[in-house]
């Protein structure tokens, strides 16, 4: 699976947009990029994911740039109970196991 | 209801000493797994199992070493614990019709830790 690099800690206003970015230079063709978050102290929570097209669904939106080797996860009105650590994974979709490999992630602070 | 529990939360036990997690799942999935974090957080596979078969096993030590009664359950056994042994332990499990969805759900962790 593709390694993904992302920003060690971010800080948003609660009520505005937060972007959190992620880089997979090595993406394969065939490999998805999915979005984990994981609030203090509780297991990690599945976000969203997508292969090639932009994805929206009631949590967040995810934008996948043309060539495929960054993309960002939209929280559209971020809220204090976002704050989390926000996992960025690339791997083999329809593998026939989930096979998640979690890296350091980006700690996201909601700011009052 | 919950999803996908563990028990207990947590855990203190003696090094040398035997110790077990439970995990079991009322979402009628196919497949389950253990994960370990570590003090540094990072999340690493250990087991996963696909209606009680074994499928991933991530070089864990033999000390360690899972059992599936039936596909609602995956129960984590340690056999002489070791002080590196400390950390949170999460189940999880997924549905077969979605492996492309690539969706875990996690339960709340089991913190053990070792003396």
């Amino acid at each position: 699976d593709a390694k993904t690099t992302q920003p060690p800690s971010m800080d948003c206003a609660e009520g505005r947009a937060a972007n959190l970015p992620c880089n997979h230079s090595t993406i394969s063709g065939n490999e998805y990029v999915y979005w984990y978050r994981q609030i203090h102290s509780q297991g990690p929570q599945y976000i969203i994911h997508g292969l090639k097209n932009n994805e929206t669904n009631e949590m967040a939106s995810l934008i996948i740039t043309e060539d495929r080797k960054s993309s960002t996860l939209i929280l559209p009105h971020a809220t204090l109970r976002d704050t989390a650590v926000y996992y960025c994974i690339v791997r083999v979709g329809n593998f026939g196991n989930e096979k998640l490999t979690f890296g350091t992630g980006t700690r996201l602070t909601i700011i009052p | 209801d919950t999803a996908v529990s563990q028990t207990p939360k947590y855990l203190v036990t003696q090094m040398g000493n035997d110790k077990s997690i439970k995990c079991e799942q009322n979402l009628g999935h196919d497949t389950m797994y253990w994960y370990k974090q570590d003090s540094k957080k990072f999340l690493k596979i250990m087991f996963s199992y696909n209606n009680k078969e074994l499928i991933i096993n991530e070089t864990v030590p033999n000390r360690f070493s899972p059992k599936s009664p039936d596909k609602a359950h995956l129960n984590l056994h340690i056999n002489s614990l070791e002080l590196g042994d400390s950390a949170v332990y999460f189940c999880a499990s997924s549905l077969d019709r979605d492996r492309v969805t690539g969706e875990l759900f996690f339960g709340e962790g089991s913190r053990l830790t070792v003396l």
